[in-house]
């Protein structure tokens, strides 16, 4: 198996524009989570998904955030509009049981 | 999850000395986890603990779990530059989703 996939590893973009995070999970895993980490705040868990339902948003910073499970391969992390201190180091993850294996993550900065 | 307290922040060493990070919870943990993240490097999966008073190896590496379930540790004897990154501790609060809760990390910094 290739392991959780991320793309695009690195987005540089500009104030205010939509930026879109994607992720595809490990096949036959049920539970999908989205991670932010910066050297002041440490690893937070933003959102989870368990069989492609939402089940804890509360991580979520704000209505500028917004993420999605179509389906059991595919998972996307919205920031519209984005700002200068979304830049992070965006990791998602997904697991069967209790152990979490996760993509190499997406940096994003924010100009 | 039950929150998990990790010490030290920071740990920088010389090649060839012990390291050892500590995770602590006020309350007792159904089980701990341990993750490796490289520098520029995602977290990896180390080992799970389960047991009270349970104690797994990796090679250089002592995991231990609590007899009261309520702490663990994670030591590395004679260090290498190949260890250096963060070290996280995480707990499983015995959902079925497995969802984490994963302690503040500890950086560990080998000079050769």
């Amino acid at each position: 198996d290739a392991g959780v996939i991320q793309s695009p590893r690195h987005e540089v973009t500009e104030m205010g524009q939509e930026v879109t995070l994607r992720c595809k999970p490990i096949s036959g895993h049920n539970s999908l989570f989205w991670y932010r980490q910066t050297m002041m705040r440490g690893l937070e868990l933003l959102i989870y998904f368990n069989n492609n339902v939402p089940i804890d948003d509360s991580g979520m910073p704000e209505d500028r955030f917004s993420a999605k499970m179509p389906n059991a391969s595919f998972s996307t992390l919205k920031i519209q509009p984005s700002e200068p201190r979304d830049s992070a180091v965006y990791f998602c993850a997904s697991s069967i049981s209790d152990i979490q294996y996760f993509g190499a993550g997406t940096r994003l900065s924010v100009l | 999850g039950q929150q998990v307290m990790q010490i030290p922040q920071y740990q920088h060493v010389q090649e060839g000395e012990d390291f050892t990070t500590y995770c602590n919870s006020s309350t007792t943990l159904s089980n701990i986890q341990w993750y490796k993240q490289r520098p520029g490097g995602h977290p990896v999966f180390l080992i799970q603990l389960v047991k009270s008073g349970e104690v797994k190896k990796q090679k250089r590496l002592t995991f231990q779990f609590g007899e009261a379930k309520k702490n663990s540790s994670l030591h590395i004897t004679a260090t290498q530059t190949t260890d250096v990154g963060t070290y996280f501790c995480a707990n499983a609060g015995g959902t079925s989703y497995g969802k984490l809760t994963f302690g503040q990390g500890t950086i560990l910094t080998v000079h050769p």
